[in-house]
């Protein structure tokens, strides 16, 4: 079964606004994931998460996590239009040795 | 330019025919991947090599059969090829399992008429 769900499944929001885009999960995990697809590309790594984690921070991008709801977000502040995407969370549950990818949350950033 | 390669990018063929995608990575990793996209973007992983050595066939029909001759590449042979295999396929890759960030080439979208 899936593994991650995210929501909402499309966000568009003004050129300079905060997105944020949840994921949740179902069973424990060694670490969480997030990644980019730009339109006929493929997924680009934006972030790691271990479960011993809550927060981590990389440019414009926050991720937390809470292990214990099974959920995690990603905060993209100031956006602009190239960061226009769909955005996949993946988890790396315990024994399963495979990522397991959510439906995406696609990103539309209007100028 | 380092890379996850993987050719043709587009395929488009008919029912019954049999077709294959190459894939190279030349960043040194030992994983490589192949995963299916379909029409509502939910990505599933097909198959999972480590140093050539398949560690992850998730149910995927026998009709799909990956190749890896050498740690930097994974080919993927479909034979009798259905509808329903219209989609678009990534190959990826990673250092040290499939737990670590994946990097991925820019898909084949195959197409069957």
């Amino acid at each position: 079964s899936q593994q991650g769900e995210e929501d909402p499944q499309a966000l568009s929001i003004q050129e300079g606004e905060n997105a944020t885009m949840n994921c949740s999960y179902k069973t424990s995990i060694n670490n969480l994931q997030w990644y980019r697809q730009n339109s006929g590309r493929g997924l680009v790594h934006l972030i790691l998460i271990r479960s011993n984690e809550r927060e981590k921070h990389s440019g414009r991008l926050r991720v937390t996590l809470d292990t214990s709801k099974k959920s995690s977000s990603l905060l993209i502040t100031a956006s602009r239009a190239a960061d226009t995407a769909s955005y996949f969370c993946a988890t790396d549950a315990m024994g399963a040795q495979k990522l397991v990818f959510g439906q995406g949350t696609r990103l539309t950033i209007n100028p | 330019d380092t890379a996850v390669s993987q050719t043709p990018k587009y395929l488009v063929t008919q029912m019954g025919n049999d077709k294959s995608i190459k894939c190279e990575q030349n960043l040194g990793h030992d994983t490589m991947y192949w995963y299916k996209q379909d029409s509502k973007k939910f990505l599933k992983i097909m198959f999972s090599y480590n140093n050539k050595e398949l560690i992850i066939n998730e149910t995927v029909p026998n009709r799909f059969s990956p190749k890896s001759p050498d740690k930097a590449h994974l080919n993927l042979h479909i034979n009798s090829l259905e509808l329903g295999d219209s989609a678009v396929y990534f190959c990826a890759s990673s250092h040290g399992g499939p737990g670590q960030p994946q990097h991925f080439g820019d898909g084949t979208r195959l197409s069957i008429l």
